[in-house]
């Protein structure tokens, strides 16, 4: 079983539609957990961080994380076709100790069609 | 502006070559880290660095090797001894601490011929 799994897609949503991409981590002492968007050929940046049971959103994007059943999701709203690229979802697990290692799953390819 | 920058952005080497890539940061993070990544894959850790003079290696430094003379470069060094060195190689950087998110820099794509 991989540490951090997502399902590699293609997912494809149609303009204005809400887009949910989903991670599965296996180490349920797990503390900090990241979604990064990555266009092609380019590095990733940051789009939410969460670290407690919940929702939090920002703007478009709400990031979702049910430690009990340990997933995290990441929900866009109003999909748009610049939201075509490929999101990873990164976990900083109890392995990790004060290191700060973060492990990345392999990725969900967005596509949105206009 | 601050952030982090990778040179050079893209970099070709033949084999038996050793190659050196650069990371900078001015965000003052007292963290520094290298990954790489291959097509269709997830990113893995090769080395990370919390303070000056101090760096561990990742789950793939078999063929890198690392240097932190200072807390703002945290340069890469891709050896002969590296079977598969063709990847994308991205360097973050974070500060010390329990919400420590990582930032990327802008990667370097090398290309082995």
């Amino acid at each position: 079983q991989k540490e951090v799994e997502q399902n590699s897609g293609p997912l494809s949503v149609p303009e204005g539609a809400i887009a949910s991409l989903n991670c599965t981590y296996s180490d349920r002492g797990s503390q900090s957990f990241f979604w990064y968007r990555q266009y092609s050929g380019k590095s990733p940046e940051l789009i939410m961080s969460i670290y407690s049971n919940g929702d939090k959103e920002d703007g478009r994007f709400t990031a979702q994380l049910n430690k009990a059943s340990q997933y995290v999701s990441l929900l866009i709203r109003d999909s748009q076709p610049s939201d075509s690229a490929t999101y990873l979802c990164a976990v900083k697990n109890r392995g990790s100790g004060n290191t700060g290692k973060l492990i990345f799953g392999q990725g969900t390819t967005l596509q949105v069609k206009p | 502006d601050g952030g982090i920058t990778q040179s050079p952005k893209y970099l070709f080497r033949k084999e038996g070559q050793n190659v050196t890539l650069s990371c900078e940061q001015n965000l003052n993070h007292d963290a520094m880290y290298w990954y790489r990544q291959d097509p269709g894959q997830g990113l893995r850790l090769i080395y990370y660095s919390q303070i000056v003079n101090d760096f561990q290696k990742g789950d793939i430094a078999e063929g890198y090797s690392v240097s932190r003379e200072k807390k703002e470069s945290f340069p890469l060094t891709v050896t002969s001894a590296q079977k598969n060195p063709t990847a994308f190689y991205l360097c973050a950087s974070s500060i010390w601490g329990p919400t420590d998110t990582q930032y990327f820099g802008p990667g370097t794509r090398l290309t082995v011929l």
